[in-house]
């Protein structure tokens, strides 16, 4: 099956600095990514998603860039706040089947 | 804004028992989802509906548990009996589930199940 990785299981950042999560799949037929927040004891919610046919996508104070050459996604989330202190998740999905495979996860911590 | 159902929100019980959570997708959602979570882990696929069929239970441990979406709208699933080690989060998502494309999935906020 797939195999979704993130480079690093923790990072810990400043209040109002820019946060760079990363993460690594293996299925080059992977053409859909999302990623998700979780936050403790809550549902995964729905961040931002990009399609195999682009390599950039804004949203609110968040980017997620893709290189399909390497098989890696990161998600930018610029001043990051302390309401931004959750696990964030990369999920990619290789079908129309729309099953996703998720990562392990990035536990992303701001200090006020 | 639309959201995914679940309850209970939190589920205590003893092992060899009989548990059941309920989920109700978004409203027109053809595609429903049960996923398992583990603490530290991300989510793992158990059962995927299509309206009321079941399109892919191949991770679903059918020996305990059982799922199902009778009218293809809200959907049960169902662990008897239940083992220490099914203690985690079960999550409900659902996506449009139009034929032929890739929708985004929302999550419920889940049932942390704990056995005892």
């Amino acid at each position: 099956g797939e195999s979704v990785g993130l480079h690093l299981p923790t990072l810990s950042v400043q209040e109002g600095d820019n946060s760079i999560i990363n993460c690594a799949y293996s299925n080059s037929a992977s053409d859909y990514f999302i990623w998700y927040k979780q936050e403790s004891g809550k549902g995964p919610q729905f961040i931002i998603d990009i399609r195999s046919n682009m390599d950039k996508r804004q949203g609110q104070r968040v980017t997620v860039l893709l290189n399909k050459t390497v098989k890696h996604l990161s998600l930018q989330i610029a001043a990051t706040q302390p309401g931004d202190s959750a696990v964030y998740f990369c999920a990619e999905n290789a079908g129309t089947g729309n099953q996703f495979y998720f990562g392990t996860g990035t536990s992303l911590t701001v200090i006020p | 804004e639309a959201e995914v159902a679940q309850s209970p929100r939190y589920k205590i019980t003893e092992k060899s028992q009989a548990v059941a959570f309920w989920c109700d997708p978004i409203s027109g959602h053809a595609t429903l989802y049960w996923y398992r979570q583990i603490l530290g882990q991300g989510p793992e696929l158990l059962v995927q509906f299509q309206d009321e069929s079941v399109v892919d239970d191949s991770q679903l441990p059918k020996d305990r548990f059982s799922a199902e979406r009778l009218k293809g709208v809200d959907s049960t699933l169902k662990i008897q009996p239940a083992e220490l080690g099914d203690s985690a989060m079960y999550l409900c998502a659902s996506s449009g589930g139009r034929v032929g494309y890739q929708e985004t999935q929302y999550f419920g906020p889940g049932t942390r199940l704990l056995v005892l």
